[in-house]
């Protein structure tokens, strides 16, 4: 089946520090990707929709600016935290569907960003 | 987008047939409903989708009501390994899904 690769599973920052993770689809190509994040002991909410080769939908609430998402080939999108602060410190996951869209959507591992 | 709503939570016997419930009374006519179960510390993972007939694969079915104001997601033996929070999520415009609260099951050996 599809597979959607996400890295780094987790990764510890300091305060004011930018963070990249990546999200791959390994065995198709996904020109939307979405990313969403989760706190602890609730459900995913979407952060922004992922197209490629142009710009990011975000979400209500979700600033821009802070999160940096490029989406710069089929099969590679790429969220930045941008001046990292401690309340930003959550699961992130990225999601894509492999067409003709028989299956649902896949999801990657998720991403434990932890700001110090 | 249309919204669902789940119990909070419930349990299971081991090697019984589990029913989870899902109302999503808003629906619009060309919203498909997925269902996704999640792991502690790991990205969701697809069980099963449908639009109006009723669905089967080798995780689960899905029962969809007539008026598809309901739907149920069946795991014919419930192991230890589908203890998870189960979603139940419309696909709305855009292809996006919007997550609510979910369920989570307890399967008991």
């Amino acid at each position: 089946g599809a597979v959607v690769s996400q890295h780094p599973s987790r990764v510890i920052c300091k305060s004011g520090t930018s963070v990249k993770i990546e999200c791959r689809s390994l065995d198709f190509q996904a020109t939307t990707m979405f990313w969403y994040r989760q706190f602890p002991k609730q459900s995913l909410m979407l952060m922004a929709t992922s197209n490629e080769g142009s710009k990011a939908t975000y979400e209500q609430g979700v600033e821009k600016d802070k999160f940096l998402i490029n989406h710069a080939s089929l099969t590679l999108s790429t969220l930045t935290v941008t001046s990292a602060h401690p309340e930003d410190s959550s699961f992130y996951i990225c999601s894509a569907r492999d067409p003709p869209y028989t299956y649902g959507y896949t999801f990657g591992s998720g991403t434990r960003l932890t700001v110090v | 987008d249309a919204k669902t709503t789940q119990p909070n939570s419930m349990e299971s016997n081991e090697e019984e047939p589990v029913h989870l419930p899902c109302n999503h009374s808003t629906i619009s006519g060309t919203d498909y409903i997925h269902w996704y179960r999640q792991l502690p510390s790991q990205g969701p993972e697809y069980v099963i989708h449908g639009l109006t007939s009723n669905v089967n694969n080798r995780m689960a079915s899905l029962a969809i009501a007539e008026d598809r104001k309901s739907s149920t997601l069946i795991l014919h033996r419930a192991t230890l390994r589908d203890a998870a929070v189960y979603y139940c999520i419309l696909e709305g415009a855009g292809n996006m899904l919007t997550f609510g609260g979910g369920t989570r099951l307890m399967v008991k050996p």
